[in-house]
């Protein structure tokens, strides 16, 4: 069985810091991994994803996360967070074959002025 | 970047009647499309997941006589539930993928409240 770990309910920032958000992960062979964010009325929005290569990935709106094999983790990260990054993020897994994507239970952002 | 609609964006109906979703690719084919439920303050729970012409496949759990899919083409699948009851209250949310490569990430449409009465 396949499980993402987001071992934070909400992460409170203040405007220019660095933000960080925890995701860990459990799956059998290669993971492919993926950051999703959910704002309020409005669908889940594709940030990043982890295939192979650099551990290293940079996506949307700033946002970069690197996967770590032997933590099994794909932390999400950006340098200076902005107010208008206060949102729900979800973190995802899958197996390299398979169309199951397993999501975290939700990390709520705040972002504070 | 790709865009999924859904439709209805939310609907009431009374117990025992039957609710019909859409969900449709606006700008890309998709040969998969997935269905979720999230419940309140809770993540995104895989319902079944179609490809375009065959079966949908459910998820362990999910009744298929009770929420049926049709993916009939590359751009729409529906969902319906049917003899719908309270406790089918819920968000509902597709997603659909191009291309036949699973390492492809899914685009999501904005969801459907549901609230059976």
């Amino acid at each position: 069985a396949q499980s993402v770990a987001q071992p934070e309910d909400q992460v409170n920032v203040a405007e220019g810091n660095p933000l960080t958000v925890k995701c860990t992960y459990s799956v059998s062979g290669n993971p492919y991994l993926f950051w999703y964010v959910q704002y309020p009325n409005r669908g889940l929005q594709f940030l990043l994803k982890y295939i192979t290569g650099d551990n290293l990935v940079k996506g949307s709106y700033g946002f970069e996360a690197e996967f770590n094999k032997s933590q099994t983790s794909f932390h999400l990260k950006k340098p200076s967070a902005l107010v208008s990054d206060s949102a729900l993020y979800f973190c995802a897994v899958k197996k390299a074959a398979g169309n199951k994507l397993t999501f975290g239970g939700g990390t709520r952002v705040l972002v504070k002025p | 970047g790709a865009v999924v609609s859904q439709h209805p964006s939310w609907v009431i109906c009374k117990s025992g009647t039957s609710v019909k979703i859409e969900c449709r690719s606006l700008d890309f084919q998709a040969t998969t499309m997935f269905w979720y439920r999230q419940f309140p303050k809770q993540s995104l729970m895989l319902m079944a997941t179609s490809n375009e012409g065959s079966k949908a496949t459910y998820e362990q759990g999910v009744e298929k006589d009770k929420f049926l899919i049709n993916h009939a083409s590359l751009t729409l699948s529906t969902l319906t539930v049917t003899s719908a009851h309270p406790e089918d209250s819920s968000f509902y949310i597709c997603s659909a993928r191009e291309g036949a490569n699973s390492y492809n990430e899914q685009f999501f449409g904005p969801g459907t409240r549901l609230t059976v009465l």
